[in-house]
């Protein structure tokens, strides 16, 4: 079993749309949680972190259930610009390294 | 934020042949700094974690005699492809962590034929 499992997509939504990615990890001493985005054949960017009290930047809302070891990206409002693959990421606190999941791709259509 | 340069940018060469990869952080030091491979459609996967002054620590089933990194400053990692395989054609993308986070650089494309 894969430490950061996604829905790889893709997900084909029109502008305007509100979509969901959802992720989740196996490996309970993960610590820290990231999302980020990834335009093709570009280096992965920090979209923002990801806290257990949800935390939301503009359009984006991003949510930890620890409980049940997943997190949530909520993008409002979809806009073309949005479209990219979207990487769940975790630290785990062991070995303080980032684990990658595969991507979830977003294609935004006019 | 923070700006991690990669050089090159995108590399051919022919099997055999050995290529080099430098990864630089422009405005901070890094005292760790990683190196990850993607293939097409695949995720990140870590191949080693370099620290300055030491020897690198490689992730399982990463070859460290044909993967060669040098941390030789706190702004400079490199990492060595000898011998190169068509099969390690790949998207090599290193990054530098400061205190708060970690940065990556643009990516390194290599084909090799």
């Amino acid at each position: 079993r894969k430490e950061v499992e996604q829905d790889p997509g893709p997900f084909n939504v029109p502008e305007g749309a509100t979509v969901a990615f959802n992720c989740t990890y196996s490996n309970s001493a993960s610590q820290s949680f990231f999302w980020y985005r990834q335009d093709c054949r570009k280096e992965p960017k920090l979209l923002m972190s990801v806290y257990s009290s949800g935390n939301e930047d503009g359009r984006f809302t991003a949510q930890l259930n620890r409980a049940s070891q997943y997190i949530s990206l909520l993008i409002r409002d979809s806009k073309l610009s949005d479209s990219a693959t979207y990487l769940c990421v975790v630290n785990n606190l062991n070995t303080d390294k980032l684990i990658f999941g595969t991507g979830t791709r977003l294609q935004v259509f006019p | 934020g923070a700006v991690v340069s990669q050089h090159p940018s995108w590399v051919i060469c022919k099997s055999g042949t050995s290529v080099k990869i430098e990864c630089r952080s422009l405005d901070f030091q890094a005292t760790t700094m990683f190196w990850y491979r993607q293939f097409p459609k695949q995720s990140l996967m870590l191949m080693a974690t370099s620290n300055e002054g030491s020897k690198a620590t490689y992730e399982q089933g990463v070859e460290k005699d044909k993967f060669l990194i040098n941390h030789a400053s706190l702004t400079l990692s490199t990492l060595t492809v000898t011998s190169a395989h068509p099969e390690d054609s790949s998207f090599y993308i290193c990054s530098a962590r400061d205190h708060y986070e970690q940065y990556f650089g643009p990516g390194t494309r290599l084909t090799v034929t």
